[in-house]
């Protein structure tokens, strides 16, 4: 009973330096998201997918790209690391957005991925 | 521009006491309002919800209290535990047509 796996947990890495995390959830979710958290910024929509082959800017997509292959699977890159991207980085699931039912727009988070960008 | 403003930042509650979370908006097409509770080294996860069609919705000692013409809503937690300490996010949606904005969160620590 995964629900959504992040990898990986931690990372450091140098400024210039590119990466990729990776978002799997076993709950067959139409929809998924990145997010950061920060200190005292709250969470932050990187991107999010609306379904397989999909992908959306939010809030603070700069420096980021992602990729949505496979339904399950949702990464997002970092092709040039900056310090300013130091953070910990969210995925989240939705079967959808809160629609007629409420229970459809539930976010199912995962663990987070702590990065460090020095 | 914050979409959803969520007040205080830090919350001291002593055990038994009411613990009071305060979130307001601006877009008046959101109309799916959750909270989502979020514990050290975890993800958040939803603790309730509501929609503007109602003023309260409450599940357990957890209460939202939703006042649409103030275009504001809040999270009371009654007799509040230590075990409630954690961090909570209001958040807001326009469902079909935008994901979730969170507000900044709060941090609620209940001491004995």
């Amino acid at each position: 009973n995964a629900g959504v796996t992040q990898t990986p947990k931690f990372r450091v890495l140098k400024t210039g330096q590119s990466m990729t995390l990776l978002c799997a959830q076993d709950m067959n979710h139409e929809y998924m998201y990145w997010y950061r958290q920060d200190p005292g910024m709250g969470l932050r929509l990187i991107h999010y997918s609306v379904g397989e082959g999909t992908t959306a800017k939010g809030e603070v997509p700069d420096g980021y790209n992602v990729s949505r292959l496979k339904k399950q699977n949702f990464l997002l890159g970092l092709e040039s690391a900056a310090p300013s991207q130091t953070s910990v980085y969210f995925c989240a699931s939705s079967l959808g957005t809160s629609g007629r039912y409420l229970n459809t727009g539930e976010l199912f988070f995962g663990e987070g991925s702590r990065l460090t960008v020095l | 521009q914050q979409q959803v403003k969520q007040s205080p930042q830090s919350l001291i509650v002593q055990k038994g006491g009411i613990s009071i979370i305060n979130c307001a908006y601006e877009n008046t097409a959101f109309d799916y309002f959750p909270w989502y509770q979020q514990f050290p080294g975890k993800g958040p996860a939803l603790l309730i919800a509501i929609r503007p069609d109602v003023s309260e919705k409450k599940e357990g000692r957890f209460t939202i209290s939703f006042n649409k013409s103030a275009k504001q809503f809040s999270l009371h937690i009654m007799d509040s535990q230590p075990g409630d300490s954690a961090t909570y996010f209001c958040a807001a949606e326009n469902s079909g047509n935008t994901p979730l904005v969170f507000g900044k969160g709060t941090r609620l620590s209940v001491i004995a």
